[in-house]
This record gives C-alpha cells, sequence and structure tokens, in this order.
C-alpha cells in the first residue's frame, strides 16, 4: 500500500513562471491536506480538500495559489507567477476522514526554488 | 496560533528514553493530542494521539496528566534515527470546516551517541 505521493520531489521555476505540485493520497483516502514550509520555519495549513470539493482555504495566500482534487487523478496546487518568496518545501497529508481519531498520512513533500 | 508550548531542544544519550513534555493548559473536552515528529528535509511522521488515557503504540508512549492540561511523549529507547523536530498539536475530533493541523515550532530532540 503506497504512502502519500507526492511530485515532483524537486522544482526549479524561473520569476513568474507557473509552478504545479501533484498529490497522490494513500488509497482509500478522500481528504487531502496542503502544508507549506518556508526556510527555517514550521508547517502552515494552507487548504484542505475532499473529492471535488474545497472544504477549508483558510491559509492559502488569496492570489496565485489554487488547489484542486477532481473525481480522478491528484490533487493539484498551482501557483501562478511564482516570486522567490514562494520557495519553500510543500507538504500534501491524506486522511481516511475528517474527524480527529484518524493520523494524518504525509508525503515527502515538494522542494521549490524560484531563481 | 499553536495552542501548546514545548522546549525547543532537548538532548538524550542513545539507549536512554526520551520524555518530550508538552503544555496544553487551554485544551478543552473535545480536543485530542497528537504528536507527529518530521527528521530533517523529511514530511512529518505521524506518532500516537490520545484523548484522555495514555496510550501505547510501537513507537511511543503517551502519558496525559488527568486534568489533560499536559501531556508527555516517551521514546523508551531512543536511537539515533530518533532525532528529529517532534511536535505536540491540540485538535478537535468533531472535524468539520477548518480542519488543519496547526504546527507550533515543536522540539528539536537530539540524540547522542
Amino acid at each position: 500500500n503506497a504512502g502519500v505521493m507526492q511530485n515532483p520531489r524537486h522544482l526549479v521555476r524561473r520569476r513568474g513562471q507557473e509552478a504545479r505540485l501533484r498529490c497522490s493520497p494513500m488509497k482509500g483516502h478522500s481528504h487531502v491536506y496542503w502544508y507549506r514550509q518556508l526556510p527555517e520555519e514550521g508547517l502552515k495549513f494552507m487548504v484542505y480538500l475532499q473529492k471535488e470539493n474545497i472544504i477549508d482555504e483558510s491559509g492559502m495566500p488569496k492570489e496565485r495559489f489554487s488547489a484542486e482534487f477532481p473525481k480522478e487523478g491528484p490533487s493539484i496546487l498551482r501557483i501562478q507567477q511564482v516570486v522567490r518568496g514562494d520557495s519553500a518545501a510543500y507538504f500534501c497529508a491524506s486522511s481516511q476522514a475528517p474527524q480527529a481519531n484518524y493520523g494524518y498520512t504525509f508525503g515527502s513533500g515538494t522542494r521549490l526554488t524560484v531563481v | 496560533d499553536a495552542k501548546t508550548t514545548q522546549p525547543p531542544s532537548m538532548d538524550c544519550a542513545e539507549g536512554r528514553a526520551a520524555n518530550l513534555p508538552c503544555n496544553h493548559s487551554t485544551i478543552s473536552g473535545n480536543e485530542y493530542v497528537y504528536w507527529y515528529r518530521q527528521i530533517h528535509s523529511q514530511g512529518p511522521q505521524y506518532i500516537i494521539h490520545g484523548l484522555k488515557n495514555n496510550e501505547t503504540n510501537e513507537m511511543a508512549s503517551l502519558i496525559i496528566t488527568e486534568d489533560r492540561k499536559s501531556s508527555t511523549l516517551i521514546l523508551p529507547h531512543a536511537t539515533l534515527r530518533d532525532t528529529a523536530v517532534y511536535y505536540c498539536i491540540v485538535r478537535d475530533y468533531s472535524g468539520g470546516g477548518a480542519d488543519g493541523l496547526t504546527f507550533g515550532k515543536g522540539t528539536h530532540l537530539i540524540i547522542q551517541p
């Protein structure tokens, strides 16, 4: 049973380009969460999605960032017109259900570098 | 903001028990205590969680005080691979709405050979 798969592991983009980060949850998990970790800082919640629905995007920057979790395929975190401050590790987690008696399983992350 | 307070760093000798404290004095009755760890450059790893009773699994034990205002994560026989940042998190079990985990700064546990 594969864990949470994120790709690519490393992504380099020039300022102004678009970055697409993919996350395939664990088998049987329909809840996906995205987190960002800036260098030398803790993880910050960005967005919580359930299949085809955004449940909570309170941690998402208002501009340039979007997320989706289609009926088929992985969840995508999309960053348009990247800037140097977007350089960070982006982690995806999945769970069976939102209730707190389940732990989250995290992926290995995508390290985005904006040059 | 995180609802927990942890020491920023701790050392422990290899083979000894590592006891990591966490204060959560404002915890409410329907909030669980979760522990995760993050080994350098990797994604966070779930360790254990509990509500009121002490819990044990293959990785660790979780001791929660009777008033639930603090807890201790115990790694019984620490190894060098346990060097990581350990996060204590409280989370409402009712689910729905805002459901993301709130990570604080955690405790950087360093296992000394």
